[in-house]
């Protein structure tokens, strides 16, 4: 069955320290995509990353990069030098692009509530 | 500007009543979604729509009802059959192609019963 673990709750930070949001999910597709949201206090999901299962290339975007291994099954989602604006819940998520019925989908995680202090 | 459109922001319902929730796209995707979000959970699919007069059944349909009549517009009912219809709701949008596109989302709405 389809499945995203953010094992993370709540994560509280200092400003500019770095931090990691884990990200496991479980498949039965061989072709899928992962992808990462931002929700701040507004509501609004605002989309960060897509990566599909064939491309495990690392990503990095300013201070947001991503790290993808099949191998654990894992999508991480690393913050360098965090900044208060980056407080908000981040959603991993993930979707199946042959499984019958649903494709397009999205699977959510529970999502990680990162706050980032002064 | 393009984007998805809900209303109304915050929604009060009384117990027995239906009320609809409106989404609306102008970023020409085929397909869309409707998510309902509780305090400290993920977000779970209540209905899905690939393309105009289709939608399927997500995992929490019971107690929603939708339309789609127009490529734009994705309405959500929820009826007084749903018990428990205090929520967040997220109505999202996307190319579709089998799930390797991205959705985008809309700014919510939240439904309080009275």
């Amino acid at each position: 069955a389809q499945k995203v673990t953010q094992a993370q709750t709540e994560i509280s930070v200092v400003e500019k320290e770095d931090v990691t949001l884990d990200c496991v999910y479980e498949t039965r597709d061989t072709t899928y995509y992962l992808f990462w949201y931002k929700q701040p206090p507004s509501g609004e999901l605002v989309f960060l990353i897509r990566r599909n299962s064939f491309d495990e290339q690392n990503e990095i975007s300013g201070r947001y990069s991503w790290n993808f291994q099949k191998s654990t099954s894992s999508f991480n989602f690393t913050i360098t030098a965090s900044q208060v604006v980056d407080s908000a819940v981040y959603f991993c998520a993930l979707s199946e692009a042959n499984y019958g019925g649903s494709q397009g989908n999205l699977i959510f995680g529970k999502g990680t509530k990162l706050s980032v202090k002064p | 500007d393009g984007g998805i459109t809900q209303s109304p922001k915050y929604l009060f319902r009384k117990e027995g009543q239906n009320v609809t929730l409106s989404c609306e796209q102008n970023l020409n995707h085929d397909a869309m979604y409707w998510y309902r979000q509780d305090p400290g959970q993920g977000l779970r699919l209540i209905y899905y729509s690939q393309i105009v007069n289709d939608f399927q059944k997500g995992d929490i349909a019971e107690g929603y009802s939708v339309s789609r009549e127009k490529k734009e517009s994705f309405p959500l009912t929820v009826t007084s059959a749903q018990k428990n219809p205090t929520a967040f709701y997220l109505c999202a949008s996307s190319l579709g192609q089998g799930g390797r596109t991205e959705a985008f989302f809309g700014q919510g709405t939240r439904l309080t019963v009275v």
